[in-house]
């Protein structure tokens, strides 16, 4: 079947843009994920949906970031006003519950210049 | 506060010569280890999920073992297509966030 799929694969903006990433989970998968891997460091975790809710949002960097989730399905990580320490990968995983395997996307490249 | 580190941070090996790489956690109610493989440009593919401490599990060239300390991914006579940075993480218990808590990752290379 179908993996995670995210769009767009490369984003290229300017510095205080705002930009919107889009995650798309196996069908099924309740539980979906926002990580960030940034030149040189590990995958940092950024907020976690239950269905449409988000038990935990303490990861988000600050309060540019915000993500939803609708129908339980297709989630949007948003980014207001981009700064230049934005740019990174940004990796969705959805799994079948919390618990268990996650899998992964091929990724948002995000350079802001 | 969850912790993963991982060893070597890069590792070269000629073709059949085999190897372990080692990630050891801190971790507050073990839920879960994982093992991921990169390549480039690409996200996260799993490889292993290990739940508890004296569990193994294999596939082709790779096993994966763990204690309550660390975990061990042992490559046996590797080829070239090997090469990739290995990822290990860890998702903690206690009802708290399910995000998983990474390792920097091993960069691996075989040489043929």
């Amino acid at each position: 079947g179908a993996g995670v799929s995210q769009s767009p694969s490369n984003k290229v903006t300017e510095k205080g843009k705002d930009v919107e990433l889009r995650c798309d989970p196996i069908s099924g998968h309740t539980a979906l994920y926002w990580y960030r891997q940034s030149l040189g460091q590990g995958l940092e975790f950024l907020i976690y949906f239950q269905g449409n809710s988000a038990p935990d949002k303490s990861g988000l960097p600050s309060d540019r970031f915000s993500a939803e989730r609708t129908g339980g399905s297709v989630s949007t990580l948003t980014i207001q006003r981009t700064q230049q320490e934005d740019s990174a990968v940004y990796l969705c995983a959805s799994s079948f519950s919390g618990e268990g395997t996650q899998y992964f996307g091929p990724g948002t490249r995000l350079l802001v210049l | 506060e969850d912790q993963v580190t991982q060893s070597p941070e890069a590792l070269r090996l000629q073709e059949g010569e085999s190897s372990s790489l080692n990630c050891s956690y801190t971790v507050s109610g073990l839920r879960g280890l994982f093992w991921y493989r990169q390549d480039p440009g690409k996200g996260p593919e799993f490889l292993f999920t290990l739940y508890s401490a004296g569990e193994e599990k294999e596939k082709e060239r790779l096993k994966a073992t763990l204690t309550k300390k660390e975990s061990f991914l042992h490559i046996t006579a590797p080829k070239p297509e090997d090469s990739a940075t290995y990822l290990c993480a860890v998702q903690a218990g206690g009802g708290g966030a399910d995000g998983l808590t990474f390792g920097k990752g091993t960069h691996l290379i075989i040489q043929p």
